[in-house]
């Protein structure tokens, strides 16, 4: 079947920019995760979705991030008034709940001019 | 809360050579082990996993890992590398209960296999 999807693969964005990145995870995954891969950082955990809701948000940076996800499928996170610092790839996970292993999209390569 | 080191940031081989990477973890709750593949402009790949019982585990390629809890370590290991090797590894680990099993990385290790 389809694997995890994520739109777009690149953003190119001004700084101070808002921009929304978009993940599919794969059907019937209630668990989502969004992490980000960045030079100095590694891969850093940022939210957690159990079904619509988000029981763990530690991850996210600053409130300038946010994520929301409907229908217990699609995911968007949104990082509002882009900096510099935020240039990273963002990824997304998806698994059934409780699950060990996780199942990652391409990656969206997030590059704020 | 837990934490991953991977010990070597680069670690350069020549072809057919064996290799390891090292890996150790804290955490205060027990937890899964993982190590993934990331090969050069591509994304993340599951090689292996430790979840319980034999804690030598086989992975994809050749790669396996001991998972030792008294040194907290699951270090890689390949006993011949290939040029098609060369990539980043990470390890990572999560915890093994409830429904949160966000992944807790190291830094990775960039693999360079040379012919």
């Amino acid at each position: 079947g389809a694997g995890v999807s994520q739109s777009p693969s690149n953003k190119v964005t001004e700084k101070g920019k808002d921009v929304e990145l978009r993940c599919d995870p794969i059907s019937g995954h209630t668990a989502l995760y969004w992490y980000r891969q960045s030079l100095g950082q590694g891969l850093e955990f940022l939210i957690y979705f159990q079904g619509n809701s988000a029981p763990d948000k530690s991850g996210l940076p600053s409130d300038r991030f946010s994520a929301e996800r409907t229908g217990g499928s699609v995911s968007t996170l949104t990082i509002q008034r882009t900096q510099q610092e935020d240039s990273a790839v963002y990824l997304c996970a998806s698994t059934r709940l409780a699950a060990d292993t996780q199942y990652f999209g391409p990656g969206t390569r997030l590059t704020v001019l | 809360a837990q934490s991953v080191t991977q010990l070597d940031s680069q670690v350069p081989v020549f072809e057919e050579a064996p290799v390891e990477l090292r890996c150790n973890y804290s955490s205060s709750v027990s937890v899964y082990l993982f190590w993934y593949v990331q090969y050069p402009n591509q994304g993340l790949q599951l090689l292996l996993k430790y979840l319980s019982g034999s804690t030598l585990v086989k992975g994809i390629n050749g790669f396996e890992a001991e998972f030792n809890k008294s040194q907290t370590s699951f270090h890689l290991r390949k006993p011949s590398v290939h040029i098609s090797d060369t990539a980043e590894y990470f390890c990572a680990v999560s915890a093994n209960a409830g429904n949160n099993r966000k992944l807790i990385w190291g830094l990775g290790t960039s693999l360079a296999v040379h012919p």
